[in-house]
This record gives structure tokens, sequence and C-alpha cells, in this order.
């Protein structure tokens, strides 16, 4: 099936830095990523919807100012956590999917922690 | 909004039992996904299905679109299925944006 590779899998960062997580869809053109966060012992939740080559759409309470999404080839989507705190530790995956087929293919996920 | 709600939270069974996992929700869908999440956090995709039935080894998933309900089963259960289960409902024809359930712990003792 589809992979949709997601780096880093893992990361630890210091309070006020930023963070960028990429989703490469490596074997179709992926042309909406979802990005979803989980927190611990909750489902995953919406965050925003990129379409390729334009903006990106985010859920209500998300701010688009701190969870950058670039969104800039049919292959690569990026999040980026800016200035990060304590309380953007959490899981964030993403899903791409393509015009051709409804099925959504998963990254692996990044555990995001910030000290 | 599509209300996906799964039953039960937690499951501890006995290697070998037979195990069903619940799924319903609240407004049609055109399709469904079961997902399996490690520990380590990774999603892989076990089934997507709009009716009827699915089967892939040891794991079977059916859907009743009129009844709104969705079921996972898992025959022969081994330790290595222990993971949390998730369902995951598309919003509407053409759409693969997902509303999530909270999850099913399943462990699986020997």
């Amino acid at each position: 099936g589809a992979v949709v590779s997601q780096h880093p899998s893992r990361v630890i960062c210091k309070s006020g830095t930023s963070v960028k997580i990429e989703c490469r869809s490596l074997d179709f053109q992926a042309t909406t990523m979802f990005w979803y966060r989980q927190f611990p012992k909750k489902s995953l939740m919406l965050m925003a919807t990129s379409n390729e080559g334009s903006k990106a759409t985010y859920e209500q309470g998300v701010e688009k100012d701190k969870f950058l999404i670039n969104h800039a080839s049919l292959t690569l989507s990026t999040l980026t956590v800016t200035s990060a705190h304590p309380e953007d530790s959490s899981f964030y995956i993403c899903s791409g999917g393509t015009d051709f087929n409804t099925e959504a293919f998963f990254g692996q996920g990044t555990r995001l922690t910030v000290v | 909004k599509n209300e996906v709600e799964q039953s039960p939270q937690n499951l501890t069974a006995q290697e070998g039992e037979f195990i069903t996992i619940n799924c319903s929700y609240s407004v049609g869908i055109s399709a469904l996904h079961w997902l399996q999440q490690h520990p380590g956090g990774g999603i892989v995709s076990l089934f997507m299905l709009s009716s009827g039935k699915k089967k892939h080894g040891r794991l079977i998933a059916t859907i009743n679109i009129q009844e709104k309900h969705s079921s996972l089963h898992i025959t022969a259960s081994h330790p290595r299925d222990s993971a949390v289960y998730i369902c995951a409902a598309y919003s509407g024809a053409g759409s693969y944006q997902l509303t999530f359930g909270k999850g099913t712990k399943l462990s699986v003792i020997p």
C-alpha cells in the first residue's frame, strides 16, 4: 500500500524553540494532507487540512501562527511548531490522500516533548 | 458533527480468546477505518470498509451501514495483538477527513 514517511519520530526541544515535522508521500501524490494531534489517553484530533499549493485550513482553536503548515509539493507537507511550550508536548501525526482514492495513509507519528 | 463511540474502552483477554471491539457512529458515512496504534504511537491501517465484511489473517471487520455500526474481531488472539484499536469514520463522499473514536486498549495475556 501507499506509504507516508514522517520524521522525526521523536524530538525533545527547549521552550521557545521551533520544531519542524515532515511528512513525505513516497509512492503517491498527496493532494491533501491532514495533521492530527493526540494528547495522552485522548483520541486523535484534527488540527488542520492542507492542500498542495494553497493555504492550510485550521480547525477552531488551533493557532495558525503557532502551527505553520506548508504543503509546497505533492509529496511533502511540513508542520512547524513555533515558540514551543511544554503544553505543545503531544503526539503529532499526518495522513495523506489523493484525488483518486478516498483512503488516507498515515505517517508514523512524531512524539514531541518540550522541556 | 459525527460522534464515533467505541466499546469497550479497555479489554484484557487470555491468549487464544476471540475478541470483539465495537464501533458506532451517529451520522451516515461513506466508509470506516479500523486502525491499530502500538505503544510507540505509530498507526497502521487495518481495514477500510464501506459495506459487508473484510478478512485479513486473524482479523475480521464488519460494517452495517443501516445500523451505523462496525465490529472488529480478532480470532485466536496473541500477545502481539496488544495495542490500541481505533475506528475512524469518513465524513462523506469523496472526503478522507476522519472522525476518530477514543480507541480500545487491548491487552492479551499469555
